[in-house]
């Protein structure tokens, strides 16, 4: 089955400074979303993005299906910005979302 | 318009018990996928429910199985439970089954720990 990698597992920003998270995967997708987990457990969308690029505010988007990486920009870091980041495939075809192991986000005031 | 709901929030069971977990998907959504996060990982599918019946079922013993009602809500049932049961279970629903197109949510979840 596909594989996802995303990196760096961990970053510490101070507010204000910018990020980007990357997702690797393996093979070709029908589905990527990426998602952040708040404190409580409830993972939240941030974008349906197999293909292109997106903006929503302070976060953007971008994934290149044909290179198989998903890269997502955060600017201008809040303290609320802080949780896990995960990136989430679905193999053609299917119906099941194959998660990577996150990237844990710290932003210090 | 209501997302995905989950009940219960938390709970403790002992090893040995058995558990019942609920989901009621997204309005407009008639397809309800179950995924296991242990501490520290990235969530893993267990099934998904369409039209009332199991159609795709990850690697997870039959202690876990489901069940999806007319209305499109559904169950998780975990028996026989063991310690490494101890995760949050999410609920997620989309409309279809396929992901094709379809953005996915998910409910708040479900904390279970097992004693």
């Amino acid at each position: 089955g596909i594989q996802v990698e995303q990196s760096p597992p961990d970053l510490i920003l101070q507010e204000g400074a910018n990020s980007t998270l990357r997702c690797n995967f393996s093979d070709s997708v029908n589905n990527l979303q990426w998602f952040h987990q708040n404190p409580w457990g409830q993972l939240i969308n941030l974008f349906y993005i197999p293909s292109g690029t997106k903006q929503n505010g302070r976060l953007s988007a971008t994934t290149v299906a044909t290179e198989r990486y998903s890269l997502l920009y955060i600017s201008s870091s809040q303290t609320t910005d802080s949780g896990v980041y995960f990136c989430a495939v679905a193999e053609n075809q299917g119906g099941k979302l194959i998660f990577g192991q996150g990237t844990e986000l710290s932003v210090k005031p | 318009d209501a997302g995905v709901t989950q009940s219960p929030t938390h709970l403790i069971k002992t090893r040995g018990q058995q558990v019942t977990l609920r989901c009621s998907p997204k309005s407009g959504h008639d397809t309800v996928s179950w995924y296991q996060q242990a501490l520290g990982q990235g969530p893993q599918f267990i099934f998904q429910y369409y039209e009332e019946e199991e159609r795709q079922r990850g690697n997870f013993p039959d202690r876990f199985s489901g069940h999806q009602f007319p209305n499109y809500s559904s169950e998780l049932n975990v028996n026989a439970l063991l310690l490494g049961d101890s995760a949050l279970y999410l609920c997620a629903s989309s409309p279809g089954q396929g992901l094709a197109g379809n953005t996915i949510y998910f409910g708040e979840g479900s904390w279970l720990t097992v004693v």
